[in-house]
């Protein structure tokens, strides 16, 4: 079983500051996909990095795929209130069974503070 | 673009009935997938469906659920007998392909099982 963990589980900020979530497994991932998740709304995807060292940005919010594709990063710089949620990271899997599942990590709740 | 479309939103129901949740995927995709959040383990993979057949379902609990998508635009997920500890919110996503797609999220059925 393929699991990730994340981390923190909990940041609580104020507006403008920056901060780092981490999702990291001992192994190995087809793709990296990160989601935001509002209250009583489904996850809904940011950005999916699949080559390993990979950077892809989002306007304040920087994603990085580990050069081994067994971790990822989000980055975001100077906070805002509108930043708040929970924030998920998910691996793909390869063949088998596991060719178009995903496996979630247990989550960020990010609340960012005017 | 309606989206994937979950009934009921809430659902509230006394521990030994049946409970049956509906999905109806966004047109087109071919992938269909049932997720459980809770506070305790997160985002949870029950099963999912490629081309209406289940592909893996390792993460159905216990016999008391079962799944079905008769066709490309329906889905159900019945738990009967439904216990307390059914209670969560239950996500059904659709996607284009198998290997590396998003998923698009619907909102949620949120369960409570008394």
């Amino acid at each position: 079983t393929q699991l990730l963990e994340q981390s923190p589980q909990f940041l609580s900020i104020q507006e403008g500051e920056n901060l780092t979530v981490y999702c990291n497994s001992s192994s190995v991932f087809s793709s990296l996909q990160w989601y935001r998740q509002e209250p009583g709304e489904g996850p809904v995807l940011l950005v999916t990095v699949v080559t390993g060292g990979e950077v892809k940005k989002l306007k304040r919010l920087t994603f990085q795929f580990g050069d081994a594709r067994k971790d990822s990063s989000l980055h975001i710089t100077a906070a805002q209130p509108g930043d708040t949620g929970l924030y998920l990271c998910a691996g793909g899997g390869f063949g088998g069974t596991s060719y178009g599942k995903l496996t979630f990590g247990q989550g960020t709740i990010l609340t960012v503070h005017p | 673009d309606a989206g994937v479309i979950q009934s009921p939103r809430h659902e509230v129901t006394e521990m030994g009935q049946e409970v049956t949740l509906r999905c109806k995927p966004i047109s087109g995709h071919n992938s269909l997938f049932w997720y459980r959040q809770t506070m305790m383990r997160g985002l949870e993979l029950l099963i999912y469906f490629n081309n209406n057949v289940p592909i893996d379902d390792s993460g159905m609990p216990e016999d008391r659920f079962s799944a079905k998508m008769p066709n490309a635009s329906f889905s159900t997920l019945k738990i009967q007998p439904s216990e307390p500890r059914d209670s969560a919110v239950y996500f059904c996503a659709s996607s284009p392909d198998r290997y590396n797609s998003p998923l698009h999220f619907g909102n949620g059925t949120r369960l409570t099982v008394t």
